[in-house]
């Protein structure tokens, strides 16, 4: 049973270029989260997705960043015109439905690096 | 809301010495708590868990008893080793609304030998 795969692990872009991350979570489970990991800080939240579905994306800035989860394929974190503070590690993690209260399943994550 | 507070860091210990990393959690019903641990460039695993009051996680010699009266989750382990160096997330999951997961800011420990 495959873990979640995050890719691309590395990813370099320069100021105004577009990042797309993609996150397949492990089989049977239909719900995604993503984090943002700031170099020596903790883990923020950002969004949390089901399929077809955004939950919650409180932790999500309102502009350039959007996240989607589709009925087949995996979530896709995208962010617009990049720039030099979007550069973080990017984690995914999945858990199974509603009604389990166990823990969630993190992928390696995806380094943006903005030039 | 849900909150975790752990003890920051970084904690810095010699080989063979005596853990304990503090956690408190504030959220309302019985949440699950956890244990991550997430080593140089790499994404966090789970360590240990515990659902109810008064069950005690453990795993590679690390330890956590889910305290409910003090609403705590501290980690503990009797010897650290070099390998243990890592950071360590405290984090709870609710049983109410979507099941949320709310981390701890995370606790960097270096063991030197």
């Amino acid at each position: 049973n495959a873990g979640v795969m995050q890719n691309p692990r590395h990813l370099v872009r320069r100021r105004g270029q577009e990042a797309r991350l993609r996150c397949s979570p492990m089989k049977g489970h239909s719900h995604v989260y993503w984090y943002r990991q700031l170099p020596e800080e903790g883990l923020k939240f950002m969004v949390y997705l089901q399929k077809e579905n955004i939950i919650d994306e409180s932790g999500m800035p309102k502009e350039r960043f959007s996240a989607e989860f589709p009925k087949e394929g995996p979530s896709i974190l995208r962010i617009q015109q990049v720039v030099r503070g979007d550069s973080a590690a990017y984690f995914c993690a999945s858990s199974p439905p509603a009604g389990d209260v166990g823990e969630l399943f993190f992928g390696e994550g995806s380094r943006l690096t903005v030039l | 809301g849900d909150s975790v507070t752990q003890m920051e860091g970084p904690v810095t210990l010699s080989e063979e010495a005596f853990l304990t990393i503090n956690c408190t959690y504030t959220a309302t019903g019985y949440p699950s708590l956890f244990w991550y641990v997430q080593y140089p460039g790499e994404g966090l695993q789970l360590l240990l868990k515990a659902t109810k009051a008064d069950d005690k996680g453990s795993n590679k010699g690390f330890e956590a008893t889910y305290r409910k009266e003090t609403t705590s989750f501290h980690l503990e382990k009797g010897s650290v080793q070099v390998s243990d160096s890592a950071v360590y997330f405290c984090a709870l999951r609710s049983t109410g609304g979507y099941q949320k997961v709310t981390f701890g800011i995370g606790t960097k420990l270096q063991v030197i030998p």
